[in-house]
């Protein structure tokens, strides 16, 4: 059965630092796309990047990037230069090729914390 | 350019009252979602639907029920509140694609509703 993992409850970063956020996934099915959400404090959850499983490159999205470990199973955000913005709940997700309308399964999250 | 709308954004309930959640996409989608966001637990499925007229089970629809009469709209109902309840509800949609594509395709999510049942 599928799984994902944040084992990071919270984090605490100091402002313009990098930081990484980990998720690990359990499936059986070799064709699968992982994605990123963020959900700041007013709650709404918004879309930061995709990884499909045979993408060659790890996927980028402006001061996004996801450091892809296909062997380890292991999708983690990369946040450069943090902002105190970026402070929310960020929640790995994932989905199987073959998940019936298009089904989606979360992880519990990490909640970012940026320092000034 | 609404996307993903959900009426009410709070309400508050006395056990044993009911109520109904309206979620409304403008993008045409195919596939709509209901989940449940508790503390340290992530986004739970409830029910969804794949289309006008259907609607299945997700991981917790004990309490639950759905419908989806008109493409657009997707109704969650609690017909007799229980304080486990108490909960951010959340609407998804997103296209339906074959193929690879599935793989790819991005949920669109409401902005929540913030529901307590006392």
């Amino acid at each position: 059965a599928q799984k994902i993992t944040q084992t990071q409850p919270g984090m605490f970063v100091q402002e313009k630092e990098a930081v990484t956020l980990d998720c690990t996934y359990d499936t059986s099915d070799p064709s699968y796309g992982l994605f990123w959400y963020k959900q700041p404090s007013s709650g709404e959850m918004i879309f930061l990047i995709y990884q499909g499983s045979y993408d060659q490159q790890n996927a980028t999205e402006g001061r996004y990037s996801l450091n892809f470990q296909k062997a380890r199973k292991s999708a983690n955000l990369v946040i450069s230069a943090s902002q105190l913005g970026d402070s929310a709940m960020y929640f790995c997700a994932m989905r199987e090729e073959y998940s019936s309308a298009s089904k989606i399964i979360f992880g519990s999250g990490t909640r970012l914390s940026i320092r000034p | 350019n609404a996307g993903v709308t959900q009426t009410p954004k709070f309400r508050v309930l006395k056990t044993g009252q009911s109520m109904t959640l309206l979620c409304a996409q403008d993008m045409n989608h195919e596939y709509m979602y209901w989940y449940r966001q508790d503390p340290g637990m992530g986004l739970r499925l409830i029910h969804y639907s794949v289309g006008e007229g259907t609607t299945a089970k997700g991981e917790v629809p004990d309490g639950y029920n759905v419908s989806r009469l008109k493409k657009q709209n997707f109704l969650l109902g609690l017909e007799s509140a229980a304080p486990s309840q108490t909960s951010v509800y959340f609407c998804a949609s997103t296209p339906r694609t074959t193929g690879k594509g599935v793989r790819k395709n991005i949920q669109y999510f409401g902005a929540g509703t913030r529901l307590s049942v006392l």
